[in-house]
C-alpha cells in the first residue's frame, strides 16, 4: 500500500521566493497534518483538516504560511514570500478520522531558504 | 508551555540490554499516549499506544507503562537491538483531537 507521498523531498529556493509543498494523504484517511520540524522547536503542528475543512491552524506562523486541502487525496502547504527562518523539514501525516488512530508520515521535505 | 516534554535527548545502551526512554507531561486532560519511532530521511512511524484507561500494554519487544498520577510514560525496550537506534516521540492526545509531540530522545544501541 502507498503511504503519505510527499513533493518535493528536497527544495533549496532563495529568499523571497514562493515555496509550494505538497502532500498526497493515504486514501481513506480522513485526518490530515501539516507538521515543521526544526532542532530549535521540535516537531511542531502547524495546520490539521478533517474531511478537507482546516480544524485548527493556530500553529501556522504567519500570514506568510497558507494551506489548502481541495479534496480528500490532495493538500498544499505554501510559504509566500520565503525567508531563511522558514528553513526546516516540514512533515505531513494522515489518519482515521476515528478516536485515537496514530498517524502515519510521509518522509518529509527538507526546506533551505538561502 | 511545553505540555510534553522528553528531558533526555540521547540515550545509550549496550545490545541486549533494555532501553527505557521517558516522557512527561502537564495537561490532566491527555487521554492517549503515542510513542513514534524516527529514522534518518525518513517520517516518525508508529510504534505503540497506550489509553489512559490503562497503566501498560506491551508489543514484543517494547512495553509501554503510564503513570497517570505522576503525569509520567516511559517506553521500554527489551532486549534492545542496534536496528533500534532511531529517534523516538512521545506524543499525547485527547478527545480524538491534535497530537502534541515531545522535542524526541536519541537512542543509540551499541553492539
Amino acid at each position: 500500500d502507498a503511504g503519505v507521498i510527499q513533493s518535493p523531498r528536497h527544495e533549496v529556493t532563495e529568499m523571497g521566493q514562493e515555496v509550494t509543498l505538497r502532500c498526497k494523504p493515504i486514501s481513506g484517511h480522513n485526518s490530515l497534518f501539516w507538521y515543521r520540524q526544526t532542532m530549535m522547536r521540535g516537531l511542531e503542528l502547524l495546520i490539521y483538516f478533517n474531511n478537507n475543512v482546516p480544524i485548527d491552524d493556530s500553529g501556522m506562523p504567519e500570514d506568510r504560511f497558507s494551506a489548502k486541502m481541495p479534496n480528500a487525496s490532495f493538500s498544499t502547504l505554501k510559504i509566500q514570500p520565503s525567508e531563511p527562518r522558514d528553513s526546516a523539514v516540514y512533515f505531513c501525516a494522515s489518519s482515521p478520522q476515528a478516536l485515537n488512530q496514530p498517524q502515519h508520515f510521509g518522509d518529509g521535505t527538507r526546506l533551505s531558504i538561502l | 508551555d511545553q505540555q510534553v516534554k522528553q528531558n533526555s535527548p540521547s540515550l545509550s545502551v549496550q545490545e541486549g540490554r533494555i532501553s527505557i526512554l521517558n516522557c512527561d507531561y502537564t495537561n490532566s486532560m491527555f487521554d492517549y499516549f503515542l510513542w513514534y519511532k524516527k529514522y534518518p530521511a525518513e517520517g516518525p512511524t508508529f510504534l505503540i499506544s497506550i489509553s489512559s484507561i490503562k497503566d501498560k500494554n506491551e508489543d514484543g519487544r517494547f512495553t509501554v507503562f503510564l503513570n497517570k498520577s505522576a503525569k509520567h510514560l516511559s517506553l521500554h525496550i527489551v532486549p534492545s537491538q542496534p536496528g533500534d537506534s532511531a529517534v523516538y516521540f512521545c506524543a499525547a492526545k485527547y478527545n480524538a483531537g491534535k497530537s502534541t509531540f515531545g522535542d524526541g530522545t536519541t537512542l543509540t544501541v551499541k553492539p
